[in-house]
């Protein structure tokens, strides 16, 4: 069954750009009817989605955080992007990446995870 | 902008106990909500989807019902590996989750 695995610097530097990717496994990216969407968790709070991608490469991103990210896919590599530029403290969370129904909007799978902390 | 208000946030229930989670939207929705389980330093597992459908391999004793702005997920008897963190999610425009309500044993 697809997997999907989070990969990137667990530490940024405030102002910096957060960099993650996300590699799909057991499947192609460019496969059925489905978006590719980034969400976050900060530490002992709620889930928060940050924006999705379809292989097209058409995007939306949360209103809150649009100015700051972008995604991107790169379907050679069956992978996914995001990047989130100037951090501060608050972007510091556990990243996840997951598959969206395009016709349904539900998450499932998730990858397991990657915690970003924003710190000098 | 619709937002989501689960009830409780919290709640603390016994071995067998049948448990009702709650979620209003702000706004209509119809049956575009879904349902998650967290357990502690895990992703989200998907539980029930538009509004009713339980997702393949979740034990039957998960259900989810409601339309419109109140939608419920219920526990028919709570088994020690359902102690977790619930979280709706509306389906509609962006994807918006709610608050989320921990369920501890009592």
């Amino acid at each position: 069954q697809v997997q999907l695995q989070e990969s990137g610097p667990g530490l940024v530097k405030p102002s910096q750009t957060l960099s993650l990717t996300c590699t799909v496994s057991g499947g192609s990216i460019s496969s059925g009817s489905y978006y590719w969407s980034w969400i976050r968790q900060p530490a002992g709070k709620g889930l928060e989605w940050i924006g999705r991608i379809y292989t097209s490469g058409s995007t939306n991103y949360n209103p809150s955080l649009k100015s700051r990210v972008t995604i991107s896919v790169d379907t050679s590599k069956n992978q996914f992007s995001l990047k989130l530029s100037s951090v501060t403290a608050a972007d510091t969370a556990v990243y996840y990446c997951a598959r969206e129904l395009s016709r349904g909007n539900w998450f499932d799978p998730w990858g397991q995870g990657t915690l970003v902390t924003v710190s000098s | 902008d619709i937002q989501l208000t689960q009830s409780p946030s919290f709640l603390s229930a016994s071995v067998g106990d049948r448990v009702t989670i709650t979620c209003r939207a702000s706004q209509g929705i119809s049956s575009y909500l879904a349902w998650y389980q967290q357990k502690p330093g895990k992703a989200p597992k998907l539980l029930i989807y538009a509004a009713s459908t339980l997702q393949s391999g979740v034990p039957s004793r998960f259900s989810g019902s409601g339309s419109g702005t109140e939608f419920t997920l219920t526990i028919s008897s709570l088994q020690p590996e359902d102690f977790a963190t619930y979280y709706c999610q509306q389906l509609n425009s962006y994807p918006l989750f709610g608050g989320g309500t921990k369920v501890e044993i009592k």
